[in-house]
């Protein structure tokens, strides 16, 4: 079974300091990465997604993430974050032919205005 | 148009209770999944639904728990017997179907259940 390892549970920022997010996950074939974002009080929805092509994803509100195929990770970068980017951040692997991803256990970002 | 909708939002139940709750998924979309989140934790998959076919339930801890989608579109996932360890987030998603996992999941706000 895949597994999804998120290092960073906790991460506190001042706003226009940048921010990695680290996300490894175990599975050795071709696989779908996502990220997920909860904003407080918000639903879970998509931040950026790969699957095939540009290993450099962007996606929105400046976020982008690089698939490293070698080092299995896909790290979300965003070079200078703002207060409204605080929320829980959640890494996601399916594999290839599969519907179904594992998450990590999830990241909580905290940015002081 | 409307996101997925989830209800109750909260419900806390005494042991032994049974549980349904509600997923009405997004107008059109074929797959409806269900999973389970504990505090400080990711979503853990419980079971999904193309259509009014279930089409995996390996995430459905035991027997208590099952689901249903009768006329694919909402789904209920009932909890028998609930027990203190049930108690945690359940969420609902929802997505048009897609070649390879190339697909968007639209969660809904999640039902928040507490066994006391």
């Amino acid at each position: 079974a895949q597994s999804v390892s998120q290092h960073n549970h906790h991460v506190i920022l001042s706003e226009a300091a940048s921010l990695e997010l680290g996300c490894n996950y175990s599975y050795g074939g071709t696989v779908n990465l996502f990220w997920y974002v909860q904003y407080p009080g918000q639903h879970l929805q998509l931040l950026l997604k790969y699957f095939s092509g540009d290993p450099l994803v962007k996606g929105i509100k400046g976020f982008e993430a690089e698939f490293i195929k070698s080092k299995f990770s896909f790290n979300l970068r965003k070079p200078s974050v703002q207060w409204s980017d605080t929320a829980e951040y959640f890494c996601a692997v399916s594999s290839g032919g599969s519907y179904i991803p594992t998450f990590g256990r999830g990241t909580s970002l905290i940015v002081h205005p | 148009g409307a996101g997925v909708s989830q209800s109750p939002r909260y419900k806390v139940t005494k042991r032994g209770q049974d549980v349904a709750l509600r997923c009405d998924p997004i107008s059109g979309h074929v797959s409806l999944y269900w999973y389970r989140q504990a505090l400080g934790q990711g979503p853990e998959f419980l079971t999904y639904f193309n259509y009014e076919a279930q089409q995996d339930k390996s995430g459905l801890p035991n027997d208590r728990f099952s689901a249903e989608r009768p006329e694919g579109s909402i789904s209920t996932l009932t909890i028998q017997r609930t027990e203190q360890r049930d108690s945690a987030m359940y969420r609902c998603a929802s997505s048009l179907p897609g070649t390879s996992g190339t697909y968007e999941q639209y969660f809904g706000p999640g039902t928040r259940l507490t066994v006391t």
